[in-house]
């Protein structure tokens, strides 16, 4: 079945904690892209990767990393998390250079509380 | 970035047609409209997308007028289960970066 994980779905942490949550996808797609939904303010995206070792800054990149080392997994990293990134995030990729069929595939999503 | 507009909220009933209209007076050349739709809790879901003119598909019309200024996501006859929010954004199809904007949250009601 296509799909996209994510790993852990919900997670709750400590100010300054490092920790990282995983995306992967099954469907060889080149694109792939991380957004946070916070009330009120829809999806903003942090990073986005056109393929390997490719990886640019979105909406709202500060304090978060990423890395693109294959291409089927796309990690989001908070190096040192702070309160105001408690929020959901969803992870998703997509086909590239196809116009008029591109689509987003987007995974379930990660609820992550800083404490 | 060019940026949309919809209203934030709608209300239907079932079995009625619904057209939600997005505004994105600044869209460029290469820009796809695409819409998606989002149900609680759960990761978006592509619906449609168009460059001009009509585009249909098992779900849903998209009607773009010949100036590209404006869209409207057409879904007939819905159901309770189509109560979401839903979101248009312009998408170039190139990887860039994308802005989903609020969206406009439909209620359909019994």
């Amino acid at each position: 079945e296509a799909q996209v994980t994510q790993n852990p779905r919900y997670l709750i942490t400590v100010t300054g904690k490092k920790l990282t949550v995983t995306c992967s996808q099954n469907m060889n797609h080149e694109y792939m892209s991380w957004y946070r939904q916070d009330p009120g303010l829809g999806l903003r995206q942090i990073y986005y990767s056109m393929n390997v070792e490719v990886t640019d800054k979105g909406d709202v990149p500060e304090g978060y990393k990423v890395s693109r080392k294959e291409k089927r997994n796309f990690p989001l990293i908070l190096e040192s998390p702070s309160p105001n990134q408690t929020s959901l995030y969803f992870c998703a990729s997509s086909l590239l250079g196809q116009p008029s069929s591109y689509e987003q595939y987007f995974g379930p999503g990660t609820r992550l509380t800083v404490t | 970035l060019a940026k949309t507009t919809q209203p934030i909220s709608m209300d239907s009933y079932e079995g009625q047609e619904v057209n939600i209209t997005c505004s994105h007076n600044n869209i460029a050349t290469n820009d796809y409209i695409t819409w998606y739709q989002q149900f609680p809790s759960q990761g978006p879901r592509f619906i449609i997308q168009g460059y001009k003119t009509k585009v249909t598909n098992e779900v849903a019309s998209l009607f773009i007028p010949a100036d590209r200024k404006s869209s409207t996501l057409s879904l007939p006859r819905v159901s309770l289960s189509d109560t979401a929010v839903y979101y248009c954004l312009l998408d170039n199809n190139a990887g860039n970066m994308l802005t989903f904007g609020g969206g406009t949250r439909l209620m359909v009601k019994p």
